[in-house]
């Protein structure tokens, strides 16, 4: 079974400080997905990104930034000069080559970004 | 285009009433889902589909049943609401027949929250 876990809970940074925000995931298939969806306060959730576990490429989006790494089965995500608006609750899901597509998540890291 | 939305937004249940939400999506998906998020916890999934017609359960789908007549609803099912019930839930959609990705990616409804007295 496949297993996604986030160790950390929740981190605090003051604004345009860079934060960095682990993911570490679990399966015995070579075929998989990674994902990273944020929970703003208001609830929704906001898709971010989807890698194939054949593309370890690095990944950058203005200032949100993404680290592939199969050896580690790290998937991390960086945010770089944090914003007050960055607060929420982020996602690590992974998902199987396989009919249905479900999503397996962590269990989020709260950030909270001070002014 | 709507997306994904969910009907009711809120709601409160007495225990061992029953109740039904809605799901709807207008992206002609394939896929759809529901899961559940309690207090410092990831999402879980319920149950889900991969057509009209089809159903099959996830992850935590005791207590639950779920109805997919039509492509684009996905209906949940509480038949006797229990305390353990109250949490958020949503539902999300995904794949389009044809598509060049083999797992596509999931988008969410905006949730319901629901209380279980």
């Amino acid at each position: 079974a496949q297993k996604v876990t986030q160790a950390q809970t929740e981190i605090s940074v003051v604004e345009k400080e860079d934060v960095t925000l682990d993911c570490v995931y679990e399966t015995r298939d070579t075929t998989y997905y990674l994902f990273w969806y944020k929970q703003p306060p208001s609830g929704e959730l906001v898709f971010l990104i989807r890698r194939n576990s054949f593309d370890e490429q690095n990944e950058i989006s203005g200032r949100y930034s993404w680290n592939f790494q199969k050896s580690t089965s790290s998937f991390n995500f960086t945010i770089t000069a944090s914003q007050v608006v960055d607060s929420a609750v982020y996602f690590c899901a992974l998902s199987l080559n396989n009919a249905g597509n479900m999503l397996t998540f962590g269990g989020g890291t709260r950030l909270m970004v001070k002014p | 285009n709507a997306g994904v939305t969910q009907t009711p937004k809120f709601r409160v249940l007495k225990t061992g009433q029953s109740m039904t939400l809605l799901c709807a999506q207008d992206m002609n998906h394939e896929y759809m889902y529901w899961y559940r998020q309690d207090p410092g916890m990831g999402l879980r999934l319920i149950h889900y589909s991969v057509g009209e017609g089809t159903t099959a359960k996830g992850e935590v789908p005791d207590g639950y049943n779920v109805s997919r007549l039509k492509k684009q609803n996905f209906l949940l099912g509480l038949e006797s609401a229990a305390p353990s019930q109250t949490s958020v839930y949503f539902c999300a959609s995904s794949y389009i027949r044809g598509s060049v990705y083999s797992t596509d990616t999931q988008y969410f409804g905006p949730g319901t929250r629901l209380t279980v007295l």
